[in-house]
């Protein structure tokens, strides 16, 4: 157990719809970072939060946003939802960017299944 | 762009014996992590070893060791005394900027060891 939470674990739902992701990083960790995986991309990086601040940003799409809150938890908001959505979203936390070696631990995942 | 390599998409091995999972990477960067996950069937992901490019040995956890040539920029994750447990996708990251405003991971592609008996 890695000690990040990730709920739901699994999602099924219609395009077009909207689905919100939700993650608690593990006690003390400050970064909060999402990734989806899917067959066709691999597993690619969205975004980053650092302390309640967005610290970086990868293949996100404009439909997709997130947040990470006062009590550090985060969510992915996932909206418009297309077939090509459905993939295995993680979420990861780490202390932060200034200490230690980075190592990012992993919640389970939430997988999305669009219909 | 920093680019991770990992050009074996699947591999076996008999059970007790080691196996090599590849790994090349991609950077300008001079000072850079480098990572080995696993994620079995169940599909978490498991954190396992991490070398700096700093560090002149190489790094060990367990029976897992990283076989890191830094002239060949590559980082092998060497797996010893195999179990059945071990079957699983291993995935080869690097982290973006070291200390720097951010340490997202960028992943390769995967390994897919199956242990044989």
């Amino acid at each position: 157990d890695s000690g990040v939470t990730q709920t739901p674990k699994h999602l099924i739902t219609a395009t077009g719809q909207r689905v919100t992701l939700r993650c608690s990083p593990r006690s003390g960790d400050l970064s909060v970072y999402w990734y989806q995986q899917s067959l066709d991309q691999g597993l690619q990086f969205l975004i980053q939060y650092y302390n309640g601040e967005e610290r970086a940003k990868g293949n996100i799409l404009e439909r997709f946003s997130a947040q990470q809150f006062p009590d550090l938890h985060s969510e992915l908001n996932l909206s418009s939802l297309e077939l090509g959505d459905s993939a295995l979203y993680f979420c990861a936390s780490s202390v932060g960017f200034l200490g230690g070696i980075g190592e990012q631990y992993f919640g389970p995942g939430t997988r999305l299944t669009v219909t | 762009a920093q680019k991770i390599t990992q050009t074996q998409p699947g591999m076996f091995v008999q059970e007790k014996e080691a196996v090599t999972l590849d790994c090349t990477y991609d950077t300008s960067d001079q000072s850079y992590g480098l990572f080995w996950y696993k994620q079995p069937s169940s599909g978490e992901m498991i954190f396992l070893i991490y070398q700096g490019s700093y560090d002149e040995q190489n790094a060990t956890e367990g029976r897992y060791s990283l076989n890191f040539q830094k002239a060949r920029k590559s980082a092998n994750l060497v797996i010893s005394a195999s179990q059945l447990g071990d079957s699983a996708m291993y995935f080869c990251a690097m982290r973006e900027t070291y200390g720097g405003a951010t340490n997202k991971l960028i992943f390769g592609t995967g390994t897919l060891l199956a242990v044989q008996p």
